[in-house]
């Protein structure tokens, strides 16, 4: 595998249901992003981790619930969700050079998890 | 607040040029970001701009004006595959990028 992968690539899921989406990145980065994609809207950025510690979290629902067990793995923990959280996940990477501010560099994307939440 | 926009979508004709602007309002500026999203497909990086000027880079340019928070992408010689959606974002003064809603340019023949 090379890049970012992401899995699974479709979900659907009932409004009881818990769910877990999956990142894996075998570039070498030490950030990952998870990102929602609503049609015709701007990517919203939903969580950072850099170095394994999370850095932002944009005010998203707790029915969300990342984890980031190394710096090569991301989790996105999915329960109780909405309809309106039908959306794409992306799951992105970069190289931060410093570690400490946040020094952007290219983020490279996976496929994404085409999510339905009847 | 911060705010990116750009055309919703545009329509081209095959080996022929277009242009798709990009202004943004955002608090503090570290650079900005190109983007190529295929349907159904990761976006993938084109280009990035920090300095006024134009970058180019095969049939694809880019532009920066920070003075006039103004930035466009420059297709030319445009082939069927070029049918995409072209995100703009800003990195802002925290390094957070700051994303667009995307362009949706179609070509045809």
């Amino acid at each position: 595998e090379t890049g970012v992968t992401q899995t699974p690539r479709h979900l659907v899921m009932g409004m009881t249901n818990k769910k877990s989406l999956k990142c894996e990145q075998h570039l070498g980065h030490n950030a990952m992003y998870w990102y929602k994609q609503s049609a015709k809207k701007p990517l919203e950025l939903m969580f950072v981790y850099n170095f394994k510690e999370q850095t932002e979290n944009n005010s998203v629902p707790s029915r969300f619930s990342p984890e980031c067990p190394n710096s090569s793995h991301l989790f996105l923990h999915l329960h109780t969700l909405q309809p309106e959280d039908s959306a794409l996940y992306l799951c992105a990477s970069s190289q931060d050079g410093t570690g400490e501010s946040f020094s952007y560099n290219e983020q490279f994307f996976g496929p994404g998890t085409r999510l339905t939440v009847l | 607040g911060q705010n990116i926009d750009q055309p919703t979508e545009m329509t081209a004709t095959e080996g022929a040029i277009v242009q798709i602007n990009c202004t943004y309002q955002t608090s503090g500026f570290n650079g900005l970001f190109w983007y190529q999203q295929h349907a159904g497909e990761a976006p993938t990086f084109l280009s990035y701009n920090v300095l006024d000027g134009l970058e180019e880079k095969g049939r694809f340019s880019s532009f920066l004006s920070r003075s006039k928070g103004y930035s466009y992408l420059l297709l030319k010689e445009l082939q069927m595959k070029d049918s995409a959606s072209y995100l703009c974002a800003v990195s802002d003064s925290n390094y957070q990028l700051i994303w667009g809603a995307g362009t949706k340019l179609i070509i045809k023949p």
